[in-house]
């Protein structure tokens, strides 16, 4: 079946330390996305990525760092440079030209020690 | 700007009472509208969607949106709360965003099912 395939499901970083956000698709989609959700915030878009080799910054990038190098792929480098980067991370997919919906990955819980 | 508003970031019912979760939006065009479920530690599962046509929508698990335009109103509904609908639900709208398209989203509301 197709999806998104989100790993690690939990992650524990001590600070000062870059950590890794996987991201796989194979539903063929166009465009990916990160959000970050925190209790009582709803989503807040990161970054996006309309096609391989480009993307663009969201609402919240700073301390973040992404890439586009397959159209399969899109990981998520939380950096030391993140001031709070204790968060549930969610990867999303759509096709290009729809109306806009979006298909989630089971999301990533990252704590830091 | 857009934006989407969802009134009572917590509803709490009883087991087999109605459900509804409010959801007003504000956009200068008429919008493609969602509502998306989330279990505890899980991504976000698409409930049901209006684009075009029928304003009454529905969607999985038994629940139900009503698009009223003149409202700016999408609210959800179900007409008997089950225990595992114990959820968040987020209301989003897609909106024109240069040659993309962009998804607003509201604050979500928690909803508790009570035996």
């Amino acid at each position: 079946d197709g999806g998104i395939t989100q790993s690690p499901k939990y992650l524990f970083r001590k600070e000062g330390q870059n950590v890794t956000l996987s991201c796989e698709q194979n539903l063929n989609h166009d465009a990916m996305y990160w959000y970050r959700q925190d209790p009582g915030q709803g989503l807040r878009l990161i970054y996006y990525s309309q096609i391989v080799n480009d993307f663009q910054k969201g609402d919240i990038a700073e301390g973040y760092s992404v890439s586009r190098e397959k159209k399969e792929s899109f990981p998520l480098t939380v950096t030391s440079a993140q001031k709070n980067p204790t968060a549930f991370y969610l990867c999303a997919s759509r096709r290009q030209g729809n109306t806009g919906e979006l298909f989630f990955g089971e999301g990533s819980r990252l704590t830091v020690l | 700007a857009q934006s989407v508003t969802q009134l009572g970031s917590h509803v709490s019912v009883s087991e087999g009472a109605l459900v509804l979760l409010r959801c007003n939006y504000s956009s200068s065009v008429p919008p493609y509208l969602f509502w998306y479920v989330q279990y505890p530690n899980q991504g976000l599962q698409l409930l049901l969607k209006y684009t075009t046509g029928a304003t009454l929508v529905k969607g999985i698990n038994g629940f139900e949106a009503e698009f009223k335009k003149s409202e700016t109103s999408f609210h959800l509904t179900k007409p008997s709360a089950h225990m595992s609908d114990a959820a968040e639900y987020f209301c989003a709208v897609s909106v024109n965003a240069g040659n993309n398209r962009k998804l607003i989203w509201g604050l979500g509301t928690s909803l508790a099912v009570n035996p």
